[in-house]
C-alpha cells in the first residue's frame, strides 16, 4: 500500500499567517490526491481534489499544488475557523485508498 | 439537502458482531457509490471498501476481507457495513462517505455519516 507522510504534524500559527502542510507519497501517485479539514467532533470534509482542484464552496484562501510524490496544501491567510486538522489521501492505487497521518493546525 | 445519517454509538465485547447503518437522503441513492472509513481516536482514516447502491457488488481493503461484509436495502437508501470478530483495535468511529462521482468513483468522498463510535470492550 502507498503510504502518505504529512508534515508537521502539528503547527501553531496566528491569524493571517501563510501556512503550509507537506504530504509526501511512498511512491509516485500522478495528481491523484485530496486534502480534507475535520474539526473536532465532525467528520472530515473534502477541500481539494485533483491535487490542486478546488472543491465548490471552498474559501479561496486554500490552496493545493503538486505532483508525482510531493504536495503542499496552503492557507494563505489563517482564519480562526481553520483550526482543525488536515488529511490526505491518495487514490491513484487502490485497493486500498490511503489517508496521511494528520497535521493539526492551532490558531 | 444531501445527509447520511448513521446509526447510534454502540459498546461491543470482543468476538462480537457489529452492524452499522448509513441512511441516505436529498440524492439518488443508487447513483453514487458510498465508502466506508473508520478513524481509531487520534488516528487518520482508514479506507475500508465500497459498495455500489445500484448492483450491491462491493470491493474490501486487504486489511478487511473476511471479516467486513458491506450490503444496502435501495428501496430504504441504506447502506449497511458488519464486521465480525470484533477486537480491541476495532475500537473507532466509523463513516460512509458518499464517493464524489455520479453513476462511478471518483474515490474521493464528498459527503459524509456523522459517524458512528463503536467500542471494544470486555
Amino acid at each position: 500500500a502507498i503510504q502518505l507522510t504529512q508534515s508537521p504534524s502539528s503547527l501553531s500559527a496566528s491569524v493571517g499567517d501563510r501556512v503550509t502542510i507537506t504530504c509526501r507519497a511512498s511512491q509516485g501517485i500522478t495528481n491523484a490526491l485530496a486534502w480534507y479539514q475535520q474539526k473536532p467532533g465532525q467528520p472530515p470534509n473534502l477541500l481539494i481534489y485533483g491535487a490542486s482542484t478546488l472543491k465548490t464552496g471552498v474559501p479561496s484562501r486554500f490552496g493545493g499544488s503538486g505532483s508525482g510524490t510531493d504536495f503542499t496544501l496552503t492557507i494563505a491567510s489563517l482564519q480562526p475557523e481553520d483550526l482543525a486538522t488536515y488529511y490526505c489521501q491518495q487514490y491513484d492505487t487502490f485497493p486500498p485508498i490511503t489517508f496521511g497521518g494528520g497535521t493539526r493546525v492551532q490558531v | 439537502h444531501v445527509q447520511l445519517v448513521q446509526s447510534e454509538a454502540e459498546v461491543k465485547k470482543p468476538g462480537a458482531s457489529v452492524k452499522v447503518f448509513c441512511a441516505a437522503s436529498g440524492y439518488s441513492f443508487t447513483d453514487y457509490y458510498i465508502h466506508w472509513v473508520r478513524q481509531a481516536p487520534g488516528q487518520g482514516p482508514e479506507w475500508m471498501g465500497w459498495i455500489n447502491p445500484k448492483r450491491g457488488d462491493t470491493n474490501y481493503a486487504p486489511n478487511f476481507q473476511g471479516r467486513v461484509t458491506m450490503t444496502r436495502d435501495a428501496y430504504i437508501n441504506t447502506a449497511y457495513m458488519e464486521i465480525r470478530r470484533v477486537r480491541d483495535d476495532d475500537t473507532a468511529t466509523y463513516y460512509c462517505a458518499r464517493d464524489s462521482a455520479w453513476g462511478s468513483r471518483n474515490w474521493y468522498f464528498d459527503v459524509w455519516g456523522s459517524g458512528t463510535q463503536i467500542t471494544v470492550s470486555s
